[in-house]
């Protein structure tokens, strides 16, 4: 099962709005409504920002937000901010075993 | 505060063996479902292996299987990756990360401890 696809980078200036789309299969995406993202600083660990599609864990910026439709789930962020400035990754859980998860290739979002 | 701390990491040859532990507290650890999830350098995360909570059942990545062992001692609020065979590919940070059950995202993370496969 091969990695979600995720586009390499994306940017936008303070203020914006931007949104990375996270694409799979009826196997992963599609299949399940257990898409999940996470957040990545360098040289930190990953922190979970949604999950379950389109909720977020406590303590998360109401400026993000998911959505799904078919194969392709997707991670806005409003109202983008300097701290904003990282790597994002989706996840889904799979309907396979091995893997019983699945990661996005990984979005580097600059803001300008 | 729910704390995740791996440990274990560290230059192996090739073809050698490592123990990663990650040792939790904050939570009550025998009620949540466990995993390893690595990222090689300057690469995306790869989900390793996972166990439920009484560690009765367990999955692996096709490309550790039979090479790597995932465990969990309740008692000592800790999960184990014992790694066998390993090769350069396995070079990467490897992070223990949580869900609960019925649950199909990781909530917490630990800070990862880096693995180097090298001769």
């Amino acid at each position: 099962q091969s990695a979600l696809t995720q586009p390499a980078s994306v940017s936008g200036s303070p203020g914006q709005s931007i949104t990375i789309s996270c694409t799979g299969t009826s196997s992963d995406v599609g299949g399940y409504n257990y898409v999940s993202w996470y957040q990545q600083h360098p040289g930190k660990a990953p922190k979970l920002m949604i999950y379950d599609v389109s909720n977020r864990p406590s303590g998360v910026s109401n400026r993000f937000s998911g959505s799904k439709s078919g194969n392709t789930a997707s991670l806005t962020i409003s109202g983008l901010q300097a701290e904003d400035e990282a790597d994002y990754y989706c996840s889904s859980y799979t309907s396979s075993s091995t893997p019983l998860y699945v990661f996005g290739t990984g979005t580097k979002v600059t803001v300008l | 505060e729910v704390q995740l701390v791996e440990s274990g990491g560290g230059l192996v040859q090739p073809g050698g063996s490592l123990r990663l532990s990650c040792a939790a507290s904050g939570f009550t650890f025998s009620s949540y479902e466990m995993n390893w999830v690595r990222q090689a350098p300057g690469k995306g995360l790869e989900w390793v292996s996972y166990i439920s909570s009484s560690g009765s059942t367990i999955y692996y990545a096709d490309s550790v299987k039979g090479r790597f062992t995932i465990s969990r001692d309740n008692a000592k609020n800790s999960l184990y990756l014992q790694m066998n065979s390993l090769r350069a590919e396995d070079t990467a940070v490897y992070y223990c990360a949580r869900h609960e059950h019925f649950a199909y995202y990781f909530d917490y993370w630990g800070q990862g401890t880096l693995v180097t496969v090298s001769s």
